[in-house]
């Protein structure tokens, strides 16, 4: 198995514009999780989804921030605006849903850098 | 709620010497206990787990941890380090019972810096 797989690894783009991650989950697991990383907060939990539906998405800071997933095999998220305080490692992580001693398994990120 | 605490953000340790990593946790209920590694630019691995039974729990690349429920602790430990260990290490503690809720939380993070 590859792996979750995350795309791009880097993108620097303007303020103002839109920004797209893309996140494939491992096949088989039901459970996709979104994160960001800064030196400042650590990691945060912005979304997660069971079965392609999303459950909790508290953590999304801002209406600037969604995610979908419109199938099993794939999840993006998309921040419209950007500011440059979005910059941050955004990582993708799935798990089988049903069994909770399993970890996650996480993608190689994607480091976003707003100018 | 949970709440993890990694009371060291930095350790540095010299090669070959041992190192203990500290992690505590707060929880009204029983939980599942992880340490994951990210090493510099990649994605966090799964180091070990702690589900239930023994309370010594090994893992990958010569790294231990031990379950103390009367401390809620769980310390990751490893006897003889190398340069390659230096990375960052998580501790995460996930609800046992939380099927539908199933984020963990994590700590702040350990950085790791082995010396030559």
């Amino acid at each position: 198995d590859a792996g979750v797989i995350q795309s791009p690894r880097h993108e620097v783009t303007e303020m103002g514009q839109e920004v797209t991650l893309r996140c494939k989950p491992i096949s088989g697991h039901n459970s996709l999780f979104w994160y960001r990383q800064t030196m400042m907060r650590g990691l945060e939990l912005l979304i997660y989804f069971n079965n392609n539906v999303p459950i909790d998405d508290s953590g999304m800071p801002e209406d600037r921030f969604s995610a979908k997933m419109p199938n099993a095999s794939f999840s993006t998220l998309k921040i419209q605006p950007s500011e440059p305080r979005d910059s941050a490692v955004y990582f993708c992580a799935s798990s089988l849903g049903v069994g909770r001693s399993y970890g996650y398994t996480f993608g190689s990120g994607t480091r976003l850098t707003v100018v | 709620a949970q709440s993890v605490t990694q009371l060291d953000s930095q350790v540095p340790v010299f090669e070959e010497a041992p190192v203990e990593l500290r992690c505590n946790y707060s929880s009204s209920v029983s939980v599942y206990l992880f340490w994951y590694v990210q090493y510099p630019n990649q994605g966090l691995q799964l180091l070990l787990k702690y589900l239930s039974g023994s309370t010594l729990v090994k893992g990958i690349n010569g790294f231990e941890a031990e379950f103390n429920k009367s401390q809620t602790s769980f310390h990751l430990r490893k006897p003889s380090v190398h340069i390659s260990d230096t990375a960052e290490y998580f501790c995460a503690v996930r609800k046992s019972r939380d099927n539908y809720g199933q984020n963990f939380v994590f700590g702040p993070g350990t950085r790791l810096s082995v010396l030559p």
